[in-house]
């Protein structure tokens, strides 16, 4: 068991530039969940998914992020235009079902300048 | 919505002392799960303990909480803080048990001097 992959582990991108977040939940996992850590602000909830199908996107800027699950294998967290404001570290996590923990992997560190 | 308050932002202490960081949650739900998470330097947040009774002790690695549902609150204890013990901790919430989405607080950095 690998637990939860996430690439790439650090990315930088220039202001107005688009980044694409990658992450490999636990095989088996029914749930898979982003985050947003800041020192600010904590860790944000931002959207998750139940078995590939979108269920609560209610932390998701709406404007410039988007996420997607095609696969029970992959989850990808796109930001367009990205903005200095959105540099933080982007925290993947995948739970079995609604009684189980949460595995979290170890996070992009997005760097925007 | 469910939210989860931690006071402090950030607690400094001697090893030896007491440690308590605070967590007060706010939901409509009548039976909440309660979490505390902790998060050591260049890793990624991992369980520390939980819980869903009411008035009961939980206890894990030296660390343990009680759920009061009386007064909302879910304050992690250890009897005496160690140097490993520095770690960011992150109070967290499930509005039921059928729920999967964690809501949680900012976080309390809890940093321990020799």
């Amino acid at each position: 068991n690998a637990g939860v992959i996430q690439t790439p582990r650090h990315k930088v991108t220039g202001k107005g530039q688009e980044a694409t977040l990658w992450c490999e939940p636990i095989s088996g996992h029914s749930a898979v969940f982003w985050y947003r850590q800041t020192i600010v602000q904590g860790l944000e909830f931002l959207t998750y998914f139940r078995n590939q199908a979108p269920i609560d996107d209610s932390g998701m800027p709406k404007e410039r992020f988007s996420a997607q699950m095609p696969n029970q294998s992959h989850s990808t967290l796109k930001i367009q235009s990205t903005q200095p404001q959105d540099s933080a570290v982007y925290l993947c996590a995948s739970s079995l079902d609604a009684h189980s923990d949460y595995t979290f992997g170890s996070g992009t560190r997005l760097l925007v300048i | 919505g469910d939210s989860v308050t931690q006071t402090e932002g950030l607690v400094t202490l001697t090893e030896g002392l007491p440690v308590m960081l605070n967590c007060t949650y706010q939901t409509i739900y009548s039976n909440p799960f309660l979490f505390w998470y902790v998060q050591h330097l260049n890793e990624s947040p991992r369980l520390l303990l939980k819980s869903f009774t009411d008035n009961k002790r939980t206890e894990h690695q030296g660390f343990h909480a009680t759920l009061h549902k009386s007064s909302s609150s879910f304050h992690l204890q250890k009897s005496s803080a160690q140097l490993s013990d520095s770690a960011l901790y992150y109070c967290a919430l499930k509005g039921n048990t059928n729920a999967y989405k964690v809501i949680f607080g900012k976080g309390t950095h809890l940093h321990v001097l020799p």
